[in-house]
């Protein structure tokens, strides 16, 4: 089945750890995204990626870094500079500059701090 | 004002009642829309995309008004099984998504 599959699940990060989301797509979407949930509260973008090997910062891109050196992979790095990264983080796919093409999320991860 | 901007609620109805929510949207540049529900600790799950001539999809309504800059979503005979986060999307041609903070619906029995 076409999807987009984030993993892991649930992590969980020491101080002053580096850890690296996973987000994979076979829909062959030429945009992914990565979006950040706190509890009670709206998604906020971090990263997009509109092609290959080029990415732009969103709202909250500060303490995260990406990548994109495949049309498929898009996986967010929380640095230890992101002083609060507990929260729910969501990898999303689309098509690009067509109408009314809508986006396709991830089941999610949910990373706190230990 | 945010771009995107939803009645956070919670609207709480009886089952088999008729709900309505409105988001409005500040760029009159956007192109695409969209409704996606979302339920809790889990991931958005589009609901339907929103045409300029409305569209319906089974109890499901949405609505769009680009004079007035709002879309709506208009949800017939609730069912438990609704209750969810329902978020408003509004997307411009070639840019991002931007969605509103949701609107909360519990259907009560």
């Amino acid at each position: 089945d076409g999807g987009i599959t984030q993993s892991p699940k649930y992590l969980f990060r020491k101080e002053g750890q580096n850890v690296t989301l996973s987000c994979e797509q076979n829909l062959n979407h030429d945009a992914m995204y990565w979006y950040r949930q706190d509890p009670g509260q709206g998604l906020r973008l971090i990263y997009y990626s509109q092609i290959v090997n080029d990415f732009q910062k969103g709202d909250i891109a500060e303490g995260y870094s990406v990548s994109r050196e495949k049309k498929e992979s898009f996986p967010l790095t929380v640095t230890s500079a992101q002083k609060n990264p507990t929260a729910f983080y969501l990898c999303a796919s689309s098509i690009v500059r067509t109408y009314n093409q809508p986006q396709h999320f991830g089941d999610g991860t949910r990373l706190s701090i230990l | 004002r945010k771009e995107v901007e939803q009645d956070p609620g919670p609207f709480n109805v009886p089952e088999g009642a008729t709900v309505a929510f409105n988001c409005t949207y500040s760029n009159s540049a956007s192109q695409s829309f969209f409704w996606y529900r979302q339920d809790c600790r889990k991931e958005p799950k589009l609901l339907m995309s929103v045409y300029s001539s409305g569209n319906e999809d089974g109890r499901f309504t949405a609505q769009l008004n680009r004079a007035s800059q709002y879309i709506s979503l208009l949800i017939r005979d609730s069912k438990l099984s609704d209750s969810a986060t329902y978020l408003c999307v509004v997307n411009n041609y070639g840019q991002n998504f931007v969605f509103g903070p949701g609107t909360r619906l519990s259907v009560l029995p």
